[in-house]
């Protein structure tokens, strides 16, 4: 079984373009989650996904962030336009159903650099 | 791959001994933990997790204790190899709520 599959693995753009991230999930899994980890920091949530519908986007930092979930299988997080301070790298996780808690398995990450 | 934080708490181990990389958590609520290790320019990978209902579980070579009173999580690595060189995170997760990362540890593994 396929884990979850990240696109582009990495992205350089100059400050102010658009770039969109995709994320594949495990087939079947409901949950998906965004993360960013910025500069060797923690891992910090932007957003949750359960099929289509955005359950928490609390954590995503501004306007210039847009996350959708067409279908509720692939998700994209586009970022318009692009800031020095959103270079970072970019994970996608996903889980199984519910709310309950289970494992979620990380894709191997979009490092995403702004210049 | 991405690069490793210079200002992350680091635990430099012998190869062969035992490696305990500590982790303190903030939710009381959480009742779900895990730990991930992240090695460069992949994303993280599940290690082992363990519920609110126990305080310890045991894995193939690692072990995680979890003390609720003091908000504190563990991971034990036994026999500690060159592979398990990584940066280790702990996950906590309260139900209904999203995983909340700690900040991480870098372990180095000396031949």
């Amino acid at each position: 079984e396929a884990g979850v599959t990240q696109f582009p693995s990495h992205s350089v753009i100059e400050k102010g373009q658009t770039v969109t991230l995709r994320c594949d999930p495990i087939s079947g899994h409901d949950n998906l989650y965004w993360y960013r980890r910025v500069m060797g920091k923690e891992i910090k949530f932007l957003l949750h996904f359960v099929k289509e519908s955005k359950q928490d986007e609390s954590g995503m930092p501004n306007n210039r962030f847009l996350a959708e979930r067409t279908g509720g299988t692939y998700s994209t997080l586009k970022v318009q336009p692009a800031e020095l301070e959103d270079s970072g790298v970019y994970f996608c996780a996903s889980s199984q159903g519910g709310t309950g808690n289970t494992e979620a398995f990380f894709g191997q990450g979009t490092r995403l650099t702004v210049v | 791959g991405e690069s490793v934080g210079l200002h992350l708490p680091t635990l430099s181990v012998q190869e062969g001994d035992n490696s305990i990389i500590n982790c303190a958590y903030s939710n009381s609520a959480s009742d779900y933990f895990i730990w991930y290790k992240q090695e460069s320019g992949k994303g993280p990978q599940f290690i082992i997790d363990i519920r609110s209902n126990m305080d310890k579980r045991q894995g193939q070579r690692v072990t995680v204790l979890l003390n609720k009173t003091v908000k504190h999580l563990s991971l034990q690595i036994a026999a500690t190899q060159p592979g398990d060189s990584a940066v280790y995170f702990c996950a906590e997760k309260a139900y209904g709520q999203n995983f909340v990362f700690g900040p991480g540890t870098r372990l180095s593994v000396l031949p």
